[in-house]
Formats: C-alpha cells, structure tokens, sequence
C-alpha cells in the first residue's frame, strides 16, 4: 500500500514565478491536508480538502496561495508570483476519516 | 500562550538511558492528540496517538492530563535510532476541527 505520494520534491522557482505542488493521499483516504514548515519553524496548517470541496482554508494565505482536490487527480497547492518568504517545505497528509494523519515526504520550494 | 508548548531541548542522553518530555496545549476544546517523530526536516511519522487513559506501546509510553493540559512521552532504553525531533501534536480550534497543531518539537540525540 504505496503512502502520501508528494511531488516534485524539490522545486525551484524564480521570484514572480507559479509553483504547483502536488500530493496524491494514500488509497483509500478522502481527506487531504496541506502544512508549511518555514526554516526553524514548526509546521503549519494550511488547508484541508475533501474531494471537490474544501472544507476548511483558515491557515491559507488571503493571496497567491489556492487549492483543489479535483475528482480525478491529485491534489494540488497552487502558489501564484512566489517570493522568497514562500521558500520552505510543504508537507501533505492523508486521513481515512479526518483524524490520524499520515505525511507525504514533502515539496521543498526554493525561490531564487 | 502558543498554542501547543515543548521544551526544545536538545536532550543529550546515553544508550539505555529514559527520557521524558513535556508538552502544554492552550486549547481546552482539543479532543485528538500526537506524538509525531521527525527525522531530520523529512515527514513528521506518527508515533502514537495519546488517550486519556494512557497508553503504551513497546518502548514508549504516553499520558495526557486534561486538567492540567499537559502531554507526556517516556522513551525507556533509549536508542541510537530514536534519536530525532519530537513532536507533540493536538488538533487546532480550525473551522473543521480536524486540523493539527504542532509543537515546534523536541530534539533527541542518543549516543553510544
């Protein structure tokens, strides 16, 4: 049973660019998390989707930062004209039913 | 008040030794909590989910106090390879609930 499959692993994006991370959940989890984990940081939450909807964006930035879950597909976290406070590792995780959460190994985005 | 406290550590100790470490969370509504385990900025891995009851498992043993909103963890016979970052967890007041709140962590680091 393959786990949170994360990709790229390593972007990297000049300033003003668009980075698209993705994540595919573990099979059989409908629920998809999104965490950003800053230098020196903890991580934190981001978003949290449910095939074609998102259920709850309270730690999404208000601007450049999107995410969907489509019905086919994985899901994607859209970051528009990147700048270098966006530079840190984003993590996916999957839940079978929103409460244990397994992590994908994670997009470390570097903006030059 | 951060939302979820840990000593940062670093905890230096040798082979065989016992280790506790210590966790406070702000939110008295949270209802889920976590031991995660980091390895060198890869994914937080789960280690083990805590119940108010306590809970053990092999070498590791977790207690959760409500009351006093306090989390612990006890490592018996340390090992080279628990050595790591510790990570206590607790879902957050997000709109869903369902989103993790992590501690900046506490490392580890068991030598021979």
């Amino acid at each position: 049973n393959a786990g949170v499959m994360q990709n790229p692993r390593h972007l990297v994006r000049r300033r003003g660019q668009e980075a698209r991370l993705r994540c595919s959940p573990m099979k059989g989890h409908s629920h998809v998390y999104w965490y950003r984990q800053l230098p020196e940081e903890g991580l934190k939450f981001m978003v949290y989707l449910q095939k074609e909807n998102i259920i709850d964006e309270s730690g999404m930035p208000k601007e450049r930062f999107s995410a969907e879950f489509p019905k086919e597909g994985p899901s994607i976290l859209r970051i528009q004209q990147v700048v270098r406070g966006d530079s840190a590792a984003y993590f996916c995780a999957s839940s079978p039913e929103g409460k244990e959460q397994y992590f994908g190994p994670g997009t470390r985005l570097t903006v030059t | 008040r951060k939302e979820v406290e840990q000593d940062p550590g670093p905890f230096n100790v040798p082979e065989g030794a016992t280790v506790a470490f210590n966790c406070t969370y702000s939110n008295s509504a949270s209802q889920s909590f976590f031991w995660y385990r980091q390895d060198c900025r890869k994914e937080p891995k789960l280690l083990m989910s805590v119940y108010s009851s306590g809970n053990e498992d092999g070498r590791f043993t977790a207690q959760l106090n409500r009351a006093s909103q306090y989390i612990s963890l006890l490592i018996r016979d340390s090992k080279l390879s628990d050595s790591a970052t510790y990570l206590c967890v607790v879902n957050g007041p997000t709109q869903a609930g369902t989103a993790l709140i992590f501690g900046k962590g506490t490392t580890l680091s068991v030598s021979s």
